[in-house]
């Protein structure tokens, strides 16, 4: 299958800092890329669908001014998690498909943040 | 929410016996899929099966789906130690949305 890859793997930041997380798709255009998150031990909660070129669609609940996601090319998407708190620790996994709706969804290994 | 429902919620076998999880969703859907997640690590495409069939085969994976009852199976035959995972069946709404939906997923261990 297609490849993913997200980075970091892991980052550790003080509370009231952002952090970055970039998802990049490296086989393939993706025109479209999701950003889940998943609690331990839980399932995976979709938070926003990325469009390539244009605005973010968030899920209810999901604050947009919070979780900032640009998707400024065919192969990158980045979600940076504004002035995070310990609330906002989780694991972060994006998704990446091509053009047809129907085309598999590819999924990167996941970023596990921790907010201190 | 057409949140789909693993069950069972956890699962342990010894090393060469079949493993069948069960996922139910709630909402008419154009395919269902079965991801593998080991722990702290992404997920792993398994398998997708459209609406309009009724079995799929890949490797020692077998998947059902009943759209009657809204509900698919994921058999895994001769299991091996390897296969320890959580697993989880996604769906996405019929008439075209491209989200996929989790189900809470089956923490499967595999006992060598």
């Amino acid at each position: 299958g297609a490849v993913v890859s997200q980075h970091p793997s892991r980052v550790i930041c003080k509370s009231g800092t952002s952090v970055k997380i970039e998802c990049r798709s490296l086989d393939f255009q993706a025109t479209t890329m999701f950003w889940y998150r998943q609690f331990p031990k839980k399932s995976l909660m979709l938070m926003a669908t990325s469009n390539e070129g244009s605005k973010a669609t968030y899920e209810q609940g999901v604050e947009k001014d919070k979780f900032l996601i640009n998707h400024a090319s065919l192969t990158l998407s980045t979600l940076t998690v504004t002035s995070a708190h310990p609330e906002d620790s989780s694991f972060y996994i994006c998704s990446a498909r091509g053009y047809r709706v129907t085309d598999t969804q590819y999924f990167g290994p996941g970023t596990r943040l921790t907010v201190l | 929410s057409q949140q789909g429902e693993e069950d069972p919620q956890a699962l342990s076998i010894q090393e060469g016996e079949n493993a069948t999880m069960n996922c139910s969703y709630k909402t008419s859907i154009n395919n269902l899929q079965w991801y593998r997640q080991n722990s702290g690590r992404g997920l792993v495409h398994l398998i997708l099966i459209r609406s309009n069939e009724r079995e799929k085969h890949s490797g020692r994976l077998r998947v059902t789906l009943d759209t009657s009852k809204k509900s698919s199976s994921l058999l895994i035959t001769a299991s091996r130690a390897a296969d320890t995972a959580s697993y989880f069946c996604a769906t996405d709404a019929q008439g075209g949305s491209e989200k996929l939906v989790f189900g809470k997923g089956t923490k499967l261990t595999v006992n060598p």
